[in-house]
């Protein structure tokens, strides 16, 4: 199985600050790798599919990059409703395989 | 409104069986696939089966192989996931998800259902 490995696996930030999450495959996955928002409580949400491609309605402070093994998570300007857990997933093999999630708190 | 809505969990001694279902509702489900992931407590997400949308093509992560079976009903809406021979480590919140990549594997998990917790203990 492809292992996924994220950093940092938590933070905290202030509003306003970019904030970066990196996530590394075990061997290459190419631009097979998605990004999750989950909250406490509720339903896991889609926010990047395929590296860099925002699902309908996520605001544009969320981006994505990277190929292969490597891959990074970037929200531009923290807002207080991105506390949550992130998880960057991959899919170029069965099964697909999480990360280990980033949890992201305000400083 | 595309919804999903898990039901069937609860409390059961290991070496048991529980059957959840997932409700699914404003989308073509029959030409959907789906998956089913969990997540235990204080864990991170785990994918646990997929299941295409005609039944041709399905998955199982190796921790549940030959204990959990994934089908579904296109005429109900429904998604199933039959758990046999739980054992402690399946303890979880059992999330349905559709599959919005529409390929031969699974892809990414769009949307989720709000999940079903499921407690293995004597």
């Amino acid at each position: 199985d492809i292992q996924m490995t994220q950093s940092p696996s938590s933070l905290s930030a202030s509003v306003g600050d970019r904030v970066t999450i990196t996530c590394q495959a075990s061997r290459g996955v190419r631009n097979y790798l998605n990004w999750y928002q989950h909250k406490p409580g509720k339903a896991p949400k889609l926010l990047i599919y395929d590296v860099s491609n925002l699902e309908t309605g996520v605001p544009s402070r969320f981006s994505g990059s990277g190929f292969g093994t490597d891959f990074t998570f970037t929200i531009s300007s923290l807002q207080p409703e991105d506390i949550a857990t992130y998880y960057c997933q991959q899919y170029d093999n069965v099964p697909p395989t999480f990360g280990g999630g980033t949890k992201v708190e305000i400083k | 409104e595309v919804q999903l809505v898990e039901s069937g969990g609860g409390l059961v001694q290991p070496g048991g069986s529980l059957r959840l279902s997932c409700a699914a509702s404003g989308f073509t489900f029959s030409s959907s696939s789906m998956n089913w992931v969990r997540q235990a407590p204080g864990k991170g997400l785990e994918w646990v089966s997929y299941i295409s949308s005609s039944t041709s093509t399905i998955h199982y992560a190796d921790s549940v192989k030959g204990r959990f079976t994934i089908s579904r009903d296109n005429a109900k809406n429904s998604l199933y996931l039959q758990m046999n021979s739980l054992r402690d480590d399946d303890t979880a919140v059992y999330y349905c998800a559709r599959d919005d990549y529409y390929g031969p594997t699974p892809g990414w998990f769009d949307p989720w259902g709000q999940g079903t917790l499921v407690t293995v203990s004597s």
